[in-house]
């Protein structure tokens, strides 16, 4: 069973348009939810971080919006671009724990 | 920046072998954690070490095991392999032995079992 759950599963979008990536979790003990952006062969790479006591983060063109009540959270990436394009994982993890929980992950198309 | 280092980078074993994956920590994080990551999925945390001592573990076989060194590097062995264990494996290590601290990925150990 998937603890962060995570949609769309891919996703196309136009060279300056909006890329939205949402996530949903159960637990409400995690904490910490980064996402990090992955290329093919690569490692994962941490993007942005966000903590339940901030409903959002931006930088640069990436911003975390936070919603504690609803138990999710969402990567929105502005102005994407072609090199954007890659495999978007959102996790989470407890402060008492000690492991990164990766939602199934987005692969991100941004055309021309 | 130093990034955390994995090698080798790509290892062909057969079944049955067995197989060592080292990683070696960005300087001063204390903490390492392997995962794997199956062609098309997400990465599943094995296990993870911090100040050389088992912190935690995840979905690891009995075939396999890891330990953290003096130096923090960690090796990961992994016995007896079967052709399911094809997978990159990723190290990345931390400081301070949260996960809810920065974790640095390295470029990973691409796995292949004939």
């Amino acid at each position: 069973q998937q603890q962060v759950k995570q949609s769309p599963q891919s996703l196309i979008v136009q060279k300056g348009g909006i890329s939205i990536i949402n996530c949903a979790y159960e637990n409400t003990a995690f904490d910490y939810f980064p996402w990090y952006q992955q290329f093919p062969g690569k490692g994962p790479a941490l993007l942005i971080a966000i903590r339940p006591d901030v409903s959002e983060k931006k930088e640069g063109r990436f911003t975390i919006s936070f919603n504690k009540s609803a138990k999710q959270f969402s990567l929105h990436i502005m102005d994407s671009q072609p090199g954007d394009s890659a495999t978007y994982f959102c996790a989470a993890s407890m402060d008492s724990g000690n492991k990164l929980i990766f939602g199934a992950g987005t692969r991100l198309a941004v055309h021309p | 920046a130093a990034g955390v280092i994995q090698s080798p980078r790509h290892l062909i074993k057969e079944k049955r072998e067995t197989a060592t994956l080292k990683c070696y920590p960005i300087p001063r994080h204390d903490t390492v954690y392997w995962y794997q990551q199956g062609p098309g999925q997400d990465p599943q945390f094995l296990i993870s070490f911090y100040e050389k001592m088992q912190s935690d573990k995840g979905s690891i076989p009995d075939r396999f095991s890891a330990q953290q060194f003096s130096d923090y590097h960690s090796e990961l062995n992994m016995s007896s392999l079967e052709l399911g264990d094809s997978a990159l494996y990723f190290c990345a290590s931390s400081w301070g032995g949260q996960a809810n601290t920065e974790a640095f990925f390295g470029q990973g150990t691409r796995l292949t079992v004939v």
